[in-house]
């Protein structure tokens, strides 16, 4: 089975412009997060997707953005990129059943670098 | 406010030995935690979890000790070997409360296994 697959892997943007940031997840799972990871803090929950819609949310202002698709593939967008979004990017996916929670299956990231 | 701390952030240990990891929480409403190891240019791939209805959860050289008086566990890698050298990263989430998958993670902490 094909694992997580992020696009693209490395990106370079200039201050103020926005950026598309796309996962498949692995077939079946309808659950992906998106996390943020900078040196020192670890990986910051963003947000989670499930059926299309929006679950959960994490302490990050409106630029970031994300959306699910019927295929269970999810883009997140950043808007007017400041330096300090300079981070790698992560998507993870995980299988939902009402059993309870399961691990999460990440992919390799997208690294973006704003200058 | 860091609910999910790691505080070492590095930990050497002798090939063959024993490797713990420790890892801390505020949230007493987390009730379901995970240790996930990574590789640079990777993503985190999952390790063991456990639930908070155990307190010890066993895989091969894997075994995660979870106590929820002290709001602490660790993870335990015997016997200890060079592939293990990795960043590994302790994540909590409170299922049972939200439904949802937002992990909070720590920050990290590099294990290097000496030969």
């Amino acid at each position: 089975k094909a694992g997580v697959t992020q696009t693209p892997r490395y990106l370079i943007k200039t201050r103020g412009q926005q950026v598309t940031l796309s996962c498949s997840p692995i077939s079946g799972h309808r659950s992906v997060s998106w996390y943020q990871q900078t040196p020192g803090q670890g990986l910051q929950f963003l947000f989670e997707y499930f059926s299309e819609t929006q679950r959960n949310k994490g302490n990050f202002p409106g630029r970031f953005s994300g959306r699910q698709f019927s295929n269970s593939r999810s883009e997140m967008n950043v808007s007017t990129l400041e330096l300090g979004d300079s981070a790698l990017y992560l998507c993870a996916s995980s299988l939902d059943w009402a059993g309870g929670p399961r691990e999460q299956y990440f992919g390799p990231g997208t690294r973006l670098t704003v200058t | 406010d860091q609910q999910v701390k790691q505080n070492s952030p590095s930990l050497s240990v002798q090939e063959g030995r024993i490797s713990i990891l420790n890892c801390d929480y505020t949230n007493s409403m987390f009730d379901y935690f995970l240790w996930y190891k990574k590789y640079p240019a990777e993503g985190p791939t999952f390790l063991i979890s456990i639930s908070s209805i155990k307190d010890k959860n066993e895989d091969g050289r894997f075994t995660v000790f979870l106590n929820k008086s002290a709001k602490h566990l660790s993870l335990h890698i015997v016997p200890s070997q060079p592939g293990d050298s990795a960043v590994y990263f302790c994540a909590a989430s409170d299922w049972g409360t939200s439904g949802t998958y937002k992990y909070i993670f720590g920050t990290g902490t590099r294990l290097k296994v000496l030969a």
